[in-house]
């Protein structure tokens, strides 16, 4: 089974503009987080979708956003981007929406900001 | 709220030798589950091992083995005959059994040197 696929692997934008990273979830999985991951704050919970639905939410402002479609790929988009938000950004999978299931991380998306 | 101390920075071990990373966390739910990660170089996150809080047996994945003390609240990994691909950064992660929010609550992080 092929793992889970973040595209793309790196992207470079300046402030104010807005950025959209995806998600192919492993098959059969349908829930999909998303974490952010940077020197200072470490990895920080985005949100996670199942179903299409966000399920949960971090404590990010609302110019993250995500959503999920129905062959459960995901989208996560950060508009007016700020130099803070460069960062490694994890989309990770798992069969169901349950805490025991293990969750199966891509290779992330390496956002620089400038 | 739900923390996870990681309080090594940094360890390093000589290959073929055994080191242990340290976790402890902090919750007031009795139902939970535990897992460190590694993310080597290429930041791929892979999971190296899982404890369910309500088994009292530590669990094992081959050279791997987790020091479980519920009571302590902590959560020591070992790695046994310490090889180069070892090298990585290891994460320690919470995750509530019974609350609606699934998110892993993450350590900030070990990093693991391998001296050949």
């Amino acid at each position: 089974k092929a793992g889970v696929t973040q595209t793309p692997r790196y992207l470079i934008k300046t402030r104010g503009q807005q950025v959209t990273l995806s998600c192919s979830p492993i098959s059969g999985h349908r829930s999909v987080s998303w974490y952010q991951q940077t020197p200072g704050q470490g990895l920080q919970f985005l949100f996670e979708y199942f179903s299409e639905t966000q399920r949960n939410k971090g404590n990010f402002p609302g110019r993250f956003s995500g959503r999920q479609f129905s062959n459960s790929r995901s989208e996560m988009n950060v508009s007016t981007l700020e130099l803070g938000d460069s960062a490694l950004y994890l989309c990770a999978s798992s069969l169901r929406l349950a805490p025991r299931e293990t969750q199966y991380f891509g290779p992330g998306t390496r956002l620089l900001v400038l | 709220a739900q923390t996870v101390t990681q309080s090594q920075p940094e360890m390093s071990v000589q290959e073929a030798e055994t080191v242990t990373l340290s976790c402890t966390y902090d919750t007031s739910e009795s139902d939970y589950y535990l897992f460190w990660y590694k993310q080597p170089p290429s930041r791929q996150m892979i999971l190296v091992i899982r404890q369910e809080a309500y088994k009292q047996q530590n669990a094992t994945e081959n050279r791997f083995s987790v020091n479980f003390q519920k009571a302590a609240k902590s959560f020591s990994l070992k790695i046994s005959d310490s090889q180069l691909g070892d090298a990585a950064m290891y994460f320690c992660a919470y995750r509530d059994a019974l609350d609606s929010n699934y998110q892993l609550i993450w350590g900030a992080g070990t990093k693991l040197i391998i001296k050949p």
